[in-house]
């Protein structure tokens, strides 16, 4: 079956220095997505891309963080010069788009990066 | 308005019994609820979902009941099996949205 596949795993990193997370989306998905999850609380949503621009963000995506898919397979997320608070699992999704109502909303995740930022 | 309230935090079923983890939420807008399941170090996979003109769904154990007058919808597990021990996240969309509005999580856990 495919899948979301995501890397590194786990990331350790020192506050201020970039990092880049690696995503390779399910391979006729049309859209994309990042969400986080700080240890013990929710899933909460980052960013979603799709026909290769953002199409919506939530307020945690500050101009510390972009995204990139900077060819046919892979999306990045960067973090410019990571905070303590940064520290969390970070979940890249994907989703086909289609007319299917069934179908449509089903959002694919990956088994996620740790990132610990020291 | 944009929250999804869920309960309780944490749940200890007995082998065989019914699990019952409830949600609500506040933005009329929201329009498809799926529920994700999530086991430890695995990323949430999608377990089963409902649209609002229905009032239930059913897919072998698992049970979505949606209340749309009272804005709340729950998932009830049916024979629940130690293999069923995961975090339980409901969520919430716009039918075609992009964002995925999470609830806090269900730690389930079956003793046998």
């Amino acid at each position: 079956e495919p899948e979301v596949t995501q890397t590194p795993s786990h990331q350790v990193t020192q506050m201020g220095q970039e990092v880049i997370l690696r995503c390779v989306p399910i391979s006729n998905h049309l859209y994309f997505y990042w969400y986080r999850q700080i240890l013990g609380q929710k899933v909460e949503f980052l960013v979603s891309f799709y026909n290769n621009e953002i199409s919506e963000k939530s307020e945690i995506f500050d101009d510390q963080f972009s995204v990139e898919r900077p060819d046919g397979s892979n999306f990045t997320l960067k973090i410019r010069s990571t905070k303590l608070e940064d520290s969390a699992m970070y979940f890249c999704a994907s989703k086909y788009g289609t007319s299917n109502p069934l179908a449509k909303n089903i959002q694919y995740f990956g088994a996620g990066t740790r990132l610990s930022v020291l | 308005q944009q929250q999804v309230k869920q309960s309780p935090q944490s749940l200890i079923v007995q082998k065989g019994g019914i699990s019952i983890i409830n949600c609500a939420y506040e933005n009329t807008a929201f329009d498809y609820f799926p529920w994700y399941q999530q086991f430890p170090g695995k990323g949430p996979a999608l377990l089963i979902a409902i649209r609002p003109d229905v009032s239930e769904k059913k897919e072998g154990r698992f049970t979505i009941s949606f209340n749309k007058s009272a804005k709340q919808f729950s998932l009830h597990i049916m024979d629940s099996q130690p293999g069923d021990s995961a975090t339980y996240f409901c969520a919430a969309s716009r039918q075609g949205g992009n964002k995925l509005t999470f609830g806090t999580g269900t730690q389930l856990k079956v003793e046998l």
